[in-house]
């Protein structure tokens, strides 16, 4: 059974630009979540969609932003790039909504490269 | 706030014990779980435990919870060089709407 993918595995961009990431969960699971890891802040929750809806975002400006497809991939859109953003960003897919209850599976990441 | 904490370090010799230790702050948690990441690549799930549980023993894995101190363990028995990793302590949010996890313990194994 595949587990969590995502792509692109790296992604360079320049400060102002835009940077798509892409997720695929466990074939079953309706929720997914997005992480960052940030050197030296550790990982952080960033957004978590179930169901096709935001259910829940982090503290992170407006321009870190997603969606979820019917058929349960997730994208995270996020715009005008500063280099601070620079960071491995992690998909997690879960069986149901909640992080409660339900174990969160990992993908590779895409480690997003902010010049 | 909700807060996890682990520390940072941890050296051992091959064949030891290693015991990463975790501290959390949300008494609701009902899983809490570790994670291991290898270098350049994403998390992986190791092992988890259910809050009515006070111990769990998974192969060379072992999980120890204390609920009345929020704290939890994770003992690795016989540590191998491919233990080498950053291992992760996380529990769900109040809300149970997201993971809160450690800033990781480096796990170092010298032969």
């Amino acid at each position: 059974e595949a587990g969590v993918t995502q792509s692109p595995t790296h992604l360079i961009k320049t400060r102002g630009q835009q940077a798509t990431l892409r997720c695929s969960p466990i074939s079953g699971h309706t929720s997914v979540y997005w992480y960052q890891q940030a050197l030296g802040l550790g990982l952080q929750f960033l957004l978590w969609y179930d169901e096709g809806e935001e259910r829940n975002r982090g503290n992170f400006p407006p321009r870190f932003s997603g969606r979820q497809f019917p058929n349960y991939s997730s994208e995270l859109n996020v715009n005008a790039l500063e280099l601070e953003d620079s960071a491995l960003y992690l998909c997690a897919s879960s069986l149901q909504q909640g992080a409660r209850e339900n174990i969160q599976y990992f993908g590779a990441g895409t480690r997003l490269s902010v010049l | 706030g909700e807060d996890v904490e682990q520390s940072l370090f941890l050296s051992v010799r091959e064949g030891d014990s290693s015991v990463i230790n975790c501290t959390y702050t949300d008494s609701s948690s009902t899983y809490l779980y570790w994670y291991k990441q290898e270098p350049g690549a994403g998390l992986q799930l190791l092992t988890y435990i259910f809050s009515n549980m006070d111990m769990k023993q998974d192969q060379r894995l072992t999980v120890l919870l204390n609920k009345k101190d929020k704290h939890l363990s994770l003992r690795i028995a016989d540590t191998q060089t491919g233990d080498s990793a950053i291992y992760f302590c996380a529990a769900p949010n109040q809300a149970g709407t997201a993971l809160i996890f450690g800033k990781g313990t480096t796990l170092s194994v010298s032969s």
